[in-house]
């Protein structure tokens, strides 16, 4: 059965790095997502991304963030500068239609140090 | 903007009852979608059952089933005959039904169930 795959499944970095997130949708998906958790709280909504560009944003979605879909099929999250508050689980969606099931990766967990 | 309550942290049930979890949500939107997600122990999360807010008929998916109260805004799930597989966390979502694309998520409800 096909998968939302994400890596890395765990990542350390150092306050004020770049980091990159991974994510390889299932492959006839339209829509792409990014969420994240950060421990104890909600599961909070990041970002779509549709016909290679930024369809809606959260108010988390900085400057500091961007994704992209370079290669039709890995799509990614990048963080410029990190924050100690970046610390979060990181999830990936695709979907083939708006309204329609989600199906969510395994999570990259982003630890700042 | 909307929000979703799930009031339950954790909750355990015998294998083969049956449990209900919880679900209030606020919006002023009239047509919205409603979903109960799976997270199995480090597994991704999985869509349970989805609810369309015009059908008044309460979903169902084997021994999921939703009580779909729109009035009061009560979404709760009842899990049948309980399995062992069943033990994940629960997250309640909401989404409109246009002019937004993202899920609101609750904190979650983890459901053990117990042998």
């Amino acid at each position: 059965e096909p998968e939302v795959t994400q890596t890395p499944s765990h990542q350390v970095t150092q306050m004020g790095q770049e980091v990159i997130l991974r994510c390889v949708p299932i492959s006839n998906h339209l829509y792409f997502y990014w969420y994240r958790q950060i421990l104890g709280q909600k599961v909070e909504f990041l970002v779509s991304f549709y016909n290679n560009e930024i369809s809606e944003k959260s108010e988390i979605f900085d400057d500091q963030f961007s994704v992209e879909r370079p290669d039709g099929s890995n799509f990614t999250l990048k963080i410029r500068s990190t924050k100690l508050e970046d610390s979060a689980m990181y999830f990936c969606a695709s979907t083939r239609e708006v309204s329609g099931e989600l199906f969510f990766g395994e999570g990259s967990r982003l630890t700042v140090l | 903007a909307q929000t979703v309550t799930q009031s339950q942290p954790e909750m355990s049930v015998q294998e083969a009852e049956t449990v209900t979890l919880s679900c209030t949500y606020d919006t002023s939107e009239s047509n919205y979608y409603l979903f109960w997600y799976k997270q199995p122990p480090s597994r991704q999360m999985i869509l349970v059952i989805r609810q369309e807010a015009y059908k008044q008929q309460n979903a169902t998916e084997n021994r999921f089933s939703v009580n779909f109260q729109k009035a009061a805004k009560s979404f709760s799930l009842k899990i049948s005959d309980s399995q062992l597989g069943d033990t994940a966390m629960y997250f309640c979502a909401f989404m409109k039904q246009s002019g937004s694309e993202k899920l609101v998520f609750g904190k979650g409800t983890k459901l053990t169930v117990n042998p």
